[in-house]
């Protein structure tokens, strides 16, 4: 098993690009979620899912879209990035609400 | 808003001690978890005790829970070097759903 794999590791990007960030498990697990790490912060959620078709907001929503359309996969999307949003991104996925979570090896995001 | 804070943020040993962070959180939980993250690295899951549990153990590491006094206890006994890494707290406040970390303790274990 890979676990959760996150793509893609490093990223540069302008104020106003968007981008997608990629997430994928292969432990059939039901719930998945992103989170940002920033210093002095913490982790902090950005959105989660407790299946296919069904996400919900976490905390520090604001900037960003989460689609949930297979058990497998969970992307991230800056819509308009932001200096704010640079950040580390860690996706994180357990077999059920409640439950440990594994984490990625996260995306170091900078924007410009 | 941080559901855990960890204490102290940041801690000094030599190989062979014994290390203790605490977590003390805000409101009612079903669960607290405890993580470490290495340099750069995700965070992996270290130990799960549930609301009805005072006490687990999982090798080097013991973690305690007091939910009277909304706070828990890891401690890693015999440090090696290779415990040089940030530990976090986290809890769901009363929802699976959320899992809120806190701000990390970082534990520097010297040869």
């Amino acid at each position: 098993n890979a676990g959760v794999t996150q793509t893609p590791k490093f990223q540069v990007l302008k104020t106003g690009q968007s981008m997608t960030l990629q997430c994928a498990q292969d432990m059939n697990h039901e719930y998945m979620s992103w989170y940002r790490q920033d210093p002095g912060m913490g982790l902090r959620l950005i959105h989660y899912s407790v299946g296919a078709g069904i996400t919900d907001q976490g905390e520090v929503p604001n900037g960003y879209n989460v689609s949930r359309s297979t058990t497998e996969d969970f992307p991230l999307r800056l819509l308009s990035a932001a200096p704010s949003q640079t950040s580390v991104y860690f996706c994180a996925s357990s077999y059920s609400m409640g439950e440990k979570l594994f984490f990625g090896s996260g995306t170091q995001l900078s924007v410009l | 808003s941080q559901q855990g804070e960890e204490d102290p943020q940041a801690l000094s040993i030599q190989e062979g001690e014994n290390a203790t962070m605490n977590c003390s959180y805000k409101t009612s939980i079903n669960n607290l978890q405890w993580y470490r993250q290495n340099s750069g690295r995700g965070l992996v899951h270290l130990i799960l005790i549930r609301s009805n549990e005072r006490e687990k153990h999982s090798g080097r590491l013991r973690v305690t829970l007091d939910t009277s006094k909304k706070s828990s206890s890891l401690l890693i006994t015999a440090s090696r070097a290779a415990d040089t890494a940030s530990y976090f707290c986290a809890t769901d406040g009363g929802s699976n759903y959320k899992l809120t970390f806190g701000k990390g303790t970082l534990l520097t274990v010297n040869p």
